[in-house]
């Protein structure tokens, strides 16, 4: 059974500081995606990862996959009060299965 | 496109009534999903669809039913309401299983007292 694991599960982090979440998963996945989601909204696509070694970067976030550890990352340059948020990833198996399997989140709160 | 829809946006049930959460797609995409997201938590799979006519369980469907009778919609029913199925409530879908995105709906958020 595919698992997904976040940590860590709740960032408070002061503007201007760097930090990385981190999202390992339990089998062989062909696909890891980010999602980020604000209070009481839905779920905004952020990253698609589709091979080992690759990197994504959309303003201050950049997400990069190592397929061989099972682990991708999202990094955190700079942050700002608008980046705070839920983080999701999710796993795909190509061929394998229908469906993406959620992270249990990582909940972000930027302070001044 | 208006994409993925979903209605009502709220609803508050009583214990052991019944109701339909509705979900359509206008992007004729083949796969569609229910997933609920309990209070600060991730999202869990409930039924999905690979086409019209195709349904198939996912982490938690009990308690729960759905139908597929045409590409556009993928309505969830709820059967005799229990307390513990107050969640916020997405549908998404996407075109096939190599399609990179997954578009998700508005969610409905549901309580059931």
């Amino acid at each position: 059974e595919l698992k997904v694991e976040q940590n860590p599960l709740f960032l408070s982090m002061q503007e201007g500081k760097n930090y990385t979440i981190y999202c390992n998963y339990s089998t062989t996945s062909d696909r890891l995606y980010w999602y980020r989601q604000d209070p009481g909204k839905s779920l905004e696509s952020l990253f698609v990862l589709l091979s080992n070694g690759a990197v994504k970067q959309e303003g201050r976030l950049m997400a990069s996959l190592d397929t061989k550890a099972r682990l991708s990352t999202l990094h955190i340059t700079a942050a700002v009060h608008d980046l705070s948020a839920t983080y999701f990833c999710a796993v795909d198996m190509l061929g394998k299965t229908d469906k993406l399997i959620f992270g249990t989140g990582t909940r972000l709160q930027v302070f001044p | 496109n208006a994409g993925v829809t979903q209605t009502p946006k709220f609803r508050i049930l009583k214990i052991g009534q019944s109701m339909t959460l509705q979900c359509a797609q206008d992007m004729n995409h083949n796969y569609m999903y229910w997933y609920r997201q309990d209070p600060g938590m991730g999202l869990k799979l409930i039924y999905y669809s690979v086409g019209a006519g195709i349904t198939d369980k996912g982490e938690v469907p009990n308690g729960y039913n759905v139908s597929r009778s045409t590409t556009e919609d993928f309505p969830l029913r709820l059967e005799l309401a229990a307390p513990s199925q107050t969640s916020v409530y997405f549908c998404a879908s996407r075109y096939s299983r190599t399609s990179y995105e997954q578009y998700f709906g508005p969610g409905t958020r549901l309580t059931v007292t």
